[in-house]
């Protein structure tokens, strides 16, 4: 099975809000609520941010939100700081075959 | 606090086995799944597979036939190995903590292994 796709690139201004989507299909994003969100500072292990679509890990800032829509999940990020520049992984379920997939990431600029 | 640190060679001949240890501090092995995951430089994260507690194995369906993960309760680590490597295979290797199946809360820093002559 193919990775799920993000985009490669998003940025954002200090205090503003971006949205990084993570696309899958009917049979990972689409049909299991296990989505999860890692950050990724360079030369850094990634870092858990969201789980379980919306859910947040103790200790993330609730700057950090999740959601789906059908087989697209979301990460948005308000009030954007300039610690938030990194590069953001989604990853979901897909089944007991496939088990675990990444997207390719998003590497998120602050301006 | 759970820490996770790796171990191995940061350097494997092609055709040959790459193999890593995690150490787990902090916590029991119990109830928890136990990953790896690799990065090859400057590209995104692979998921390669983990072990439960009770030693049940899953594999990403593309390095399942060279892959192998094993647990040592009574050491709190559990290894990869990976055989018949290739440059392909060269990347950071991460191992991690799945509080589920499906998501990894605690990860260790990573080594680069190199696969090379």
């Amino acid at each position: 099975q193919s990775a799920l796709t993000q985009p490669a690139s998003v940025s954002g201004s200090p205090g503003q809000s971006i949205t990084i989507s993570c696309i899958g299909t009917s049979s990972d994003v689409g049909k299991y609520n296990l989505v999860s969100w890692y950050q990724e500072h360079p030369g850094k292990a990634p870092k858990l941010m969201i789980y379980e679509v919306s859910q947040r890990p103790s200790g993330v800032s609730d700057r950090f939100s999740g959601s789906k829509s059908g087989n697209t999940a979301s990460l948005t990020i308000s009030g954007l700081q300039a610690e938030d520049e990194a590069d953001y992984y989604c990853c979901s379920y897909a089944g007991s075959t496939t088990f675990l997939l990444f997207g390719g990431g998003t590497k998120l600029t602050v301006l | 606090q759970v820490q996770l640190q790796e171990s191995g060679p940061g350097l494997v001949k092609p055709s040959e086995t790459l193999s890593l240890t995690c150490t787990v501090s902090g916590d029991s092995i119990n109830d928890y799944y136990w990953g790896w995951i690799r990065q090859p430089p400057g590209k995104g994260l692979e998921w390669i597979g983990y072990i439960y507690y009770s030693g049940t194995t899953s594999y990403n369906p593309s390095l399942k036939s060279r892959v192998t993960i094993s647990l040592d309760p009574s050491k709190t680590q559990f290894s990869l190995k990976l055989n018949s490597v290739t440059a392909a295979d060269t990347a950071v290797y991460y191992c991690a903590r799945a509080r589920s199946f499906a998501y990894f809360d605690y990860w260790g820093q990573g080594p680069l292994v190199t696969v090379s002559s």
